[in-house]
């Protein structure tokens, strides 16, 4: 079945420092890429998608870019704040009749330090 | 606009008790998701709604569990028997049809 490997966390960095989270997936067809993000105590928020190869997403001053010849979508930003920090998950979508199934890696603590 | 709501945000329970979370998406939003998010397996899909079709149950992790839509909004998941291995984060999304899933808050759910 379709899957989505995360780096393992946590990752600690220092404020201003450039960010990668390594993202990778298996999956059948062409589904359809995603990084949500969960800040301390509050629900999973869409942080930027990509639907296609060779797209790239973006919010907030992350990035990523769908690459189908490496089948992955690795999450990255320039120069990270304190307020990033929270925990990031890289999920991919499996067509469900007319919806879409989200499959979910494992996550990754992200830990900014001042 | 409002978002999706979960109720209750915690609920503590007893081993062999049954429990009823609820969801309410977001209004106009056809397709409605149960997820559950736990140490030992991350997030992983339960069940989805879209309109008033029989719903795909194919994540449940046991009969024990079940779900329903009422008039095509508001959501019921149900827990008989809670067991400890139940205990975990249960989250619920909606979307229009195909597109983006937009999360709750999430219950968190303590077997004792």
């Amino acid at each position: 079945g379709n899957s989505v490997t995360q780096m393992e966390g946590p990752v600690t960095l220092s404020e201003e420092a450039f960010l990668t989270i390594n993202c990778t997936y298996t999956a059948t067809g062409y589904p359809s890429l995603f990084w949500y993000v969960q800040y301390p105590g509050e629900g999973l928020q869409l942080l930027l998608k990509a639907t296609k190869a060779d797209d790239k997403g973006s919010n907030k001053g992350f990035e990523a870019t769908y690459r189908k010849e490496t089948t992955s979508f690795h999450l990255e930003k320039g120069s990270v704040q304190v307020s990033d920090s929270a925990v990031y998950f890289c999920a991919l979508s499996e067509r469900l009749g007319g919806a879409q199934k989200l499959v979910f890696g494992q996550g990754t603590r992200l830990t900014i330090n001042p | 606009g409002a978002g999706v709501s979960q109720s209750p945000s915690n609920k503590v329970t007893e081993k062999g008790k049954d429990v009823e979370l609820r969801c309410d998406p977001i209004s106009g939003h056809t397709a409605l998701y149960w997820y559950r998010q736990s140490l030992g397996q991350g997030l992983e899909f339960l069940i989805y709604f879209q309109g008033n079709s029989a719903p795909d149950k194919s994540g449940l992790p046991s009969d024990r569990f079940s779900a329903e839509r009422t008039g095509g909004s508001v959501s019921t998941l149900t827990i008989q028997r809670t067991q400890q291995e139940d205990s975990a984060v249960y989250l619920c999304a909606s979307s229009p049809l195909g597109e983006t899933q937009y999360f709750g808050p999430g219950t968190r759910l303590l077997v004792l």
